[in-house]
Parts: C-alpha cells; sequence; structure tokens
C-alpha cells in the first residue's frame, strides 16, 4: 500500500517568492493534515481536514498561507509571499479517523517538503 | 502554557539500561495519549497510544498515563542504540486534533 506522498522533498527560494506543496493521502483516508515542524520542536498543525472540509484552521496564517483540498483527497499548501521564518519541513499526514471519534491517533506522515527561504 | 511538555534532553543511556520519558498536558478533557517516535530527518511513525489510566505494555515499551496528575509516559526496557531518535508526545484536542510536544532525545549508547 502506497504511503502519504508529498512534492517537493526539497524547495530552496528568494523571500517575497510563491511556494506550493502538494500531498496525496493514503488510499480511502478521509482526514488530512498539514503540519508545520521547525528543527528541534514539534509538529505544529497547521490545518486539518474532513473530506473537502477545513475542519481546523486556526493555527494556519491566513494572511500569507492557504490551503486546498479539491475533490477530497489530494491536497496544496500554499505561502505567497514566503518569508525568513517559513523555512521549515512542512509535513502532510492522513488517517482515516473521524471528528469526535475516539482514535487510535495513528496519523501516517509524509516524507515532508523541506523549504528554505533565502 | 505550552499544552504538552517534554524535556527536550538528550536523555543518554547505556544500551540494555532502561530508558524513561516524560510528558505533561495542560488539557484535563484530553483523552487520548500517543508516543511518536521521529529518526532524524524522517517523519514520525506511531509507537504506542493509552487511553485509560495505568500502565500499557508493548513489548519493550510500557506506555503509563496518570489523568489526575496529567502526565505520560514512556518506559523502553533493554535500550538498544537503534532506538536512538526523538520521541514525541502527543495528546489528542479539538476535533481530535493531536497537539505534539516538541520532544525528547534520546540517545543509546553501545
Amino acid at each position: 500500500e502506497a504511503g502519504v506522498v508529498q512534492s517537493p522533498r526539497y524547495k530552496i527560494i528568494e523571500k517575497k517568492q510563491p511556494v506550493a506543496f502538494w500531498c496525496n493521502p493514503i488510499s480511502g483516508h478521509n482526514t488530512l493534515y498539514w503540519y508545520l515542524q521547525n528543527l528541534g520542536q514539534g509538529p505544529e498543525l497547521l490545518i486539518r481536514y474532513e473530506n473537502e472540509e477545513a475542519v481546523d484552521d486556526s493555527q494556519l496564517p491566513k494572511d500569507r498561507f492557504s490551503a486546498e483540498r479539491l475533490k477530497g483527497v489530494d491536497s496544496t499548501l500554499k505561502i505567497q509571499p514566503a518569508e525568513l521564518g517559513d523555512s521549515a519541513v512542512y509535513l502532510c499526514a492522513s488517517s482515516a479517523q473521524h471528528r469526535g471519534q475516539t482514535n487510535t491517533g495513528e496519523l501516517f506522515f509524509g516524507e515532508g517538503s523541506r523549504l528554505t527561504v533565502l | 502554557q505550552k499544552e504538552v511538555e517534554q524535556n527536550s534532553g538528550p536523555l543518554s543511556v547505556p544500551e540494555g539500561a532502561i530508558a524513561s520519558l516524560n510528558c505533561t498536558y495542560s488539557d484535563r478533557g484530553s483523552q487520548s495519549f500517543f508516543w511518536y517516535r521521529q529518526y532524524s530527518g524522517k517523519s514520525p511513525e506511531l509507537i504506542m497510544f493509552i487511553y485509560s489510566n495505568g500502565d500499557k505494555e508493548d513489548g519493550r515499551f510500557t506506555a503509563q498515563l496518570n489523568k489526575a496528575s496529567q502526565y505520560v509516559s514512556l518506559l523502553i526496557r533493554d535500550s538498544q542504540p537503534s532506538d536512538s531518535a526523538t520521541y514525541l508526545c502527543a495528546v489528542n484536542g479539538r476535533y481530535s486534533t493531536l497537539t505534539f510536544g516538541k520532544g525528547t532525545m534520546l540517545l543509546v549508547s553501545p
């Protein structure tokens, strides 16, 4: 079974440039997450989708970050314009749990997209 | 106040010893608790979860939960160099979204 696929794995851009990350979750997983992970820190949630609906985007900096999950499968996370402080690893994860449902908490993570902003 | 607190370490133990990793959380309404392992440069992977007070054992790993003290721990018996990684504690919160601690780095020396 294919895991969570992310691209690109690495991206280097100049500040103020736009960047986009793509994620393909595990087949059948209705819940998709974007996390940000800085060096030496744990993953921090940016946005959570259940199918097409963003059910938790309270930590997404909406002035420069946007996300979409069309058709409830693949998702794209965009940053425009990028700032130096956006340099981090952007992790996509998926699970088969639903809001309010007791769950195993087993999120399956992709390899991540490492962003460097110069 | 951060919702999930962990000592960043590193925690150094010799091979064969017991490694004890600790985590505290602030939300008394949390119901599910998880330990993820993250090797350097890799993504996190789930190793254990626990819902009820007490101990839960899985092979060399034991998770312990004390909801009254808002405390979760992970014990690794017979530590191996391959256990060297960062261990992330995670707690379910709003909408069952996991909140992660910053992780504890474990170093197991041969």
